[in-house]
């Protein structure tokens, strides 16, 4: 059974630091994972999707990669806003079916 | 494209009362998503369509939960006898298919059982 992992839980950094994101996923055997933004009281809103054949994706600030041999992957944000402020969840699929299970998120604060 | 609409944003019930949501899905979408979200958690997987086709159902979903989607157009979510467990926010997404697994969320609506 398809697990996933968001630590933290939590974030707070200063406005301007690059930041990181972390998701793990306990099956490897994946088809694609897509990481979200959720602000408060609403719906989510996709940032990028990584096909299980590809590493990495790009958009903006925004950086994510996939190792699937380990079960990783993570959101890099370069030059964090306040408006970055959100909780971030990422989610996965696999081969099979197409329902994603999603991690509990990081909810992150950026500090002006 | 006018993105994914759900109806109504909130709900207030009184325990024991049937409810029904809908969700209208990005018109050329033919996968469509119910997931139900508590507060500080994500989403958890209730069902899913291909066009008119239940193609996956929760264990976790008891039988007073339904869904349908006739016509492959619009979904409804229908919860009977509600109970105090079922407050929730109820979220609805669709994607493209098979070419693109990118979904698109509704803003939920917001249930509150009494």
């Amino acid at each position: 059974k398809q697990e996933v992992t968001q630590i933290p839980a939590a974030l707070s950094v200063p406005e301007g630091e690059n930041l990181v994101l972390n998701c793990s996923f306990t099956d490897s055997a994946i088809y694609n994972l897509q990481w979200f933004r959720q602000d408060p009281g609403k719906g989510l809103t996709s940032l990028l999707l990584i096909q299980s054949s590809q590493r990495e994706q790009t958009s903006g600030r925004l950086n994510a990669s996939l190792d699937k041999s380990s079960g990783r992957s993570t959101l890099y944000i370069a030059a964090s806003q306040p408006g970055d402020s959100a909780t971030y969840l990422c989610a996965v699929t696999s081969p099979g079916t197409y329902k994603y299970i999603f991690g509990t998120g990081t909810r992150l604060k950026v500090l002006a | 494209d006018t993105g994914v609409s759900q109806d109504p944003r909130h709900k207030i019930t009184k325990r024991g009362q049937n409810v029904t949501f809908r969700c209208d899905p990005i018109s050329e979408h033919n996968r469509l998503y119910w997931y139900r979200q508590t507060l500080g958690q994500g989403p958890e997987f209730l069902t899913y369509f291909q066009n008119e086709a239940q193609l996956e159902k929760s264990r976790l979903l008891s039988d007073r939960f339904s869904a349908e989607r006739p016509k492959g157009s619009f979904s409804t979510l229908e919860i009977q006898r509600t109970e105090q467990g079922d407050s929730a926010m109820y979220l609805c997404a669709s994607s493209l298919g098979e070419t693109d697994g990118k979904l698109f969320f509704g803003s939920g609506t917001q249930l509150s059982v009494l």
